[in-house]
């Protein structure tokens, strides 16, 4: 198995706190990802990363910030959570995203997070 | 832009039943796909992958066929068990966007013994 971590592992939280979710890996992939997952929509991307400081957006970003200072730390901060990013929360990485990779993604276990 | 289209579920079965999920993609150029499978409580691990047309990909059972003529990449397994029961998705990369992913809704699948 892929080594990745992710924490916390579960949180509640009250709305308008800020809060972070980490993901740490062991593989040294150079490209990380964050997912929200919810019933009905599948996986979406909120950001990913394509090296260190190196970020962007993907296709559910607001409200959201990312920050990579280290290939093995990927940080997902919510500024001022909200109950509608009330999600599972996944980290993931792939070893390369050039012409000859598969692209494979590896996951780690998930972040349920719960904002009241 | 790219999009993966799967099967609607839920999907339940009997134990050693025939199990088919259907997957069909949208992208440009050639891109790779994939099935991940997901188990309660657990992130995604990767179920079998096919990188070009005609390739199959394969694992515990369970096979899929890049068809480029169709866009499809079903997922078949002959004889389902009770610890197959979890939640499949079909995903493509198409190598050009710093290996993203785009993924299908999920299909949960459950069998009964």
């Amino acid at each position: 198995d892929a080594g990745i971590t992710q924490s916390p592992r579960h949180k509640v939280t009250e709305t308008g706190t800020p809060v972070t979710l980490r993901c740490h890996q062991t593989e040294n992939h150079r490209y990380m990802y964050w997912y929200r997952q919810d019933p009905g929509h599948g996986l979406r991307l909120i950001h990913y990363s394509y090296g260190v400081k190196d970020t962007d957006k993907g296709e559910v970003s607001d409200g959201y910030s990312v920050s990579r200072s280290k290939t093995e730390d990927f940080l997902l901060t919510l500024e001022s959570a909200t109950s509608s990013q009330t999600s599972v929360y996944f980290c993931a990485i792939s070893e390369s995203g050039g012409l000859k990779s598969t692209d494979t993604q590896y996951f780690g276990p998930g972040t349920r997070l719960t904002v009241l | 832009g790219n999009s993966v289209t799967q099967m609607e579920g839920p999907v339940t079965l009997s134990e050693e039943a025939f199990l088919t999920i259907n997957c069909t993609y949208t992208a440009t150029g050639y891109p790779s796909l994939f099935w991940y499978v997901q188990y309660p409580g657990e992130g995604l691990q990767l179920l079998l992958k096919a990188t070009k047309a005609d390739d199959k990909g394969s694992n515990k059972g369970f096979e899929a066929t890049y068809r480029k003529e169709t866009t499809s990449f079903h997922l078949e397994k002959g004889s389902v068990q009770v610890s197959d029961s979890a939640v499949y998705f079909c995903a493509l990369s198409d190598h050009t966007n710093a290996g993203k992913s785009t993924f299908g809704d999920g299909t949960t699948l459950t069998v009964k013994p």
